[in-house]
Parts: C-alpha cells; structure tokens; sequence
C-alpha cells in the first residue's frame, strides 16, 4: 500500500539556521498539507498546496516559512531562521479526489 | 479555522469494555469528520470517517455518529483491547478543506 514518506526522520539544527524538510506524497495525490505537532499537544494545520500553489496557511505559517514542489515527486517545507519555538514533530500529508488525508511518519525538529 | 474540542481529555477503562469519546466542533460547513489514532511517536491514522449525509458508520469494532443540527460527533470503541491504548483526535474539516484537530484523547485499556 502506497505511503507519505518524510526525510529525515530527525533534525537538530541551530536557532537562526534555515532547515527544509522533505515529503514525497502518495504517487496519484493531488492535495498536500503541513501539520505540526508540540510535544504533548495537538496536531496543528500550518498550510495546504494544490495545483502549484498554497489553498490556505493558518496564522503558523509566517514569513519564516516556504513551501514548495520543485518536482513532480518531492513537497518541502523550509523553516528560514529557525526559533526555539519552533521544535516540533512535523507532518506531511496528502489527499486525492476523496478527502482522506494520508500522513507520513513525520520529522522531529530540535532547535537549539 | 475550526474551534474543535473534545472530551474527555483522559480514558481508562477495562479491557472489554466501551469506550465513546465525543467531538464538537464550530464551522456548521463542516461536512466530513474523521477519528485518526496516534500511537506514541508516530504519526496520526485514520480509523474511520464520516460525512455529513450518514448520521452513522460502523467497521467492526468501531463506530462513529453524526449529529449535525447540534455540531458534534463520537468515536465508539467496543470491547475495547489493549492495543487500542493510545491519543484519538477528532479532525472535523472546515469550509476550506483543511482538517483541524481536536485535543486529543488518551485512552488507556487496563488488562
């Protein structure tokens, strides 16, 4: 059974550093998402992606965040100048025609 | 976006037992209302849905209810296992096709 998959698994990376996290969605997909999730909390919606470009980003995602799709295969997200707040467990997800959405295994991102 | 909570936060119960966790949520738009479960450290799985035509759905041991008119809906276990221990969220999907998630339900299924 076809799956969402994450890269990397883990990532520790300094405060001001630039991280990109890297998703590759179900083969036949057309929606992509990003939700984060704090230690101990909810899973929290940051963006969609459809057709090219975002549909919707909550008030998360700011400036200090990008995503893109600079294939046919991959979906990332770049977090620009990383702050301590935003460690996190990061979650890609994608969706077809059907509103099911799949997720991935997700990214632990440490800011230290 | 959606205001979703649940209830209740924490649930233990005996291994066979039921277990019903309940969901409300705000944006009367909403029309399809997945439970996903997460085990420690992984990622969120869905385990049923429903949309808003069906007021219920049932695959084996689970089921899910609809009340639209009064904005919630229900996760139901029966004769609950202890590999059913781990956090529900309730994920109604709002006007914009986005799932927001509730705040998670621990259960805990005591052998």
């Amino acid at each position: 059974e076809p799956e969402v998959t994450q890269t990397p698994s883990h990532q520790v990376t300094q405060m001001g550093q630039e991280v990109i996290l890297r998703c590759v969605p179900i083969s036949n997909h057309l929606y992509f998402y990003w939700y984060r999730q704090i230690l101990g909390q909810k899973v929290e919606f940051l963006v969609s992606f459809y057709n090219n470009e975002i549909s919707e980003k909550s008030e998360i995602f700011d400036d200090q965040f990008s995503v893109e799709r600079p294939d046919g295969s991959n979906f990332t997200l770049k977090i620009r100048s990383t702050k301590l707040e935003d460690s996190a467990m990061y979650f890609c997800a994608s969706s077809g025609l059907a509103e099911t959405q799949y997720f991935g295994p997700g990214t632990r991102l440490l800011v230290l | 976006g959606e205001n979703v909570e649940q209830h209740p936060s924490t649930l233990s119960v005996q291994e066979g037992d039921s277990a019903v966790i309940k969901c409300t949520y705000s944006d009367s738009a909403s029309n399809y209302f997945p439970w996903y479960k997460q085990e420690l450290g992984k990622r969120p799985q869905l385990i049923i849905d429903i949309r808003s035509n069906v007021g219920e759905k049932k695959d084996q041991r689970i089921a899910v209810t609809l009340n639209k008119t009064a904005k919630h809906f229900s996760l139901h276990i029966t004769e609950t296992q202890p590999e059913d221990s781990a956090v529900y969220f309730c994920a109604p999907r709002d006007w914009a096709n986005n799932l927001f998630f509730g705040t998670g339900t621990r259960l805990t299924v005591i052998p």
